[in-house]
This record gives structure tokens, C-alpha cells and sequence, in this order.
């Protein structure tokens, strides 16, 4: 079966503009994950979902990130009035148990380079 | 806070000698250590947990609380094994993961 997609692989985008970054997970998995990795870095905790039930959001770095999985499968990541800052490999996740820990499956990621 | 370092971003090993990577953490809970790896052009994919007790492509790690520490081992490098390594934790109960910085690895044939 098919891993973890994300789209678009690769975004451009201009100082101030706003982006959507989307996450396929693997079907019937629970649990899904944001990272971000910044160029050097390791992926750094963005964000998790358990099914539509956004569990934990205190990775995000401002009040301009926002995330939904409204049905509890595709998954979208927002970044409003993007800045250069936010330029980084954002990675999606996803995993079958909602309780314990079970093993991450990671998508490619979306490099995102902002103007 | 959570924290994993890995204090070494840049390792290269000759062919057939022996690896380690390090890795210690910081964290007042139980945790859950991992190691994951990237190699070239591939996504980043779970390569061995402490809880498993398992040897990986001939990579093991143990997880040592008084040093906090859980360095991962090898005995004789393969070029296959050239990849970028990270090391990782989560408390048990929890999902969310906190990386290391990583180590690029690279053996020399």
C-alpha cells in the first residue's frame, strides 16, 4: 500500500503570502503528526491529531500556523502572511495507535522556501 | 524541557570498522529513545526502538538511564550504512517525538 504523501513536494512563496501544505496519511491510521526541520536541524514538533481531534498544538510557532483534519484523514497545514522564517522541510506522520506509542511512518516533506 | 543531543554532526568510518553514534537526553519522565535514518533521497524511516531489544541491520543501542544515554552501535560498517541518523524520544503515553541535531555519517570504502 501506499506510504505517507504530501503535496505540493516543493513551494515557492513570496514574503507575506499565505500557503497550504496537505498530508495524505497512511488509511486508517489515528494519529497524525507536523514537523518542521529547518536546514541543519532535526524535525522539530509542530503539532497531532487523533483522528479530527487536534490534541496538541504547542509547536506551533505563531498564531499564523494553523492546522485541520476535519474528517480524521487528509490532513491540511495553513501558514498565513509566510515569512522568511518559516522557510523549512515541513514533514507530515502518521501512526496506527492513538494510545502507547507506536511507530512513525514519515512522508517525504514539503520544502517550503519563502521570498 | 526534552531535550536529545547529538554531539557529533559529521562521522566518517572506514569500511568494516566499527561504529558509534551518540546520543543522551535530558528528560525527568520515562521515555521511549529511537533512532531513525534517512538515506539519500529516501524519507526519514524508524530504523530501531529500546523497547524492541532489537538488532537492525546490524545496529543495536542500548538505553543507559544513569549516563543518559543511548549510542548506537555497530561492529563492522557497511557503505549501505552511509546515511543521515537521529536520534529521538517520546514519553510513553505520548507520540510526539523530539529529535537530535542528527550525524551524517559517511563510510569510506
Amino acid at each position: 500500500g501506499a506510504g505517507v504523501s504530501q503535496s505540493p513536494r516543493y513551494k515557492v512563496a513570496k514574503r507575506g503570502q499565505d500557503v497550504a501544505l496537505r498530508c495524505d496519511p497512511i488509511s486508517g491510521h489515528v494519529s497524525l503528526f507536523w514537523y518542521q526541520q529547518a536546514l541543519g536541524q532535526g524535525p522539530e514538533f509542530l503539532t497531532y491529531f487523533q483522528n479530527e481531534a487536534q490534541l496538541d498544538k504547542s509547536g506551533l510557532p505563531s498564531d499564523r500556523f494553523f492546522a485541520e483534519r476535519p474528517e480524521g484523514s487528509v490532513s491540511t497545514l495553513k501558514i498565513q502572511r509566510t515569512q522568511q522564517e518559516d522557510s523549512a522541510v515541513y514533514l507530515c506522520a502518521s501512526s496506527s495507535s492513538g494510545t502507547g506509542t507506536s511507530e512513525q511512518f514519515f512522508g517525504p516533506g514539503t520544502r517550503l522556501t519563502v521570498l | 524541557a526534552q531535550r536529545v543531543t547529538q554531539p557529533e554532526k559529521l562521522l566518517s568510518v572506514f569500511k568494516g570498522a566499527p561504529v558509534e553514534l551518540k546520543c543522551n537526553y535530558s528528560y525527568s519522565g520515562s521515555p521511549e529513545l529511537f533512532w531513525y535514518v534517512q538515506y539519500s533521497r529516501q524519507r526519514l524511516q524508524l530504523l530501531l526502538r529500546h523497547i524492541s531489544r532489537e538488532s537492525i541491520k546490524g545496529f543495536t543501542a542500548d538505553l543507559n538511564k544513569g549516563e543518559t544515554s543511548f549510542h548506537l552501535k555497530k561492529p563492522f560498517a557497511q557503505e549501505e550504512d552511509s546515511a543521515m541518523y537521529y536520534c529521538a524520544l517520546s514519553d510513553f503515553g505520548n507520540e510526539k517525538l523530539t529529535f537530535g541535531t542528527g550525524t551524517r555519517l559517511t563510510i569510506i570504502p
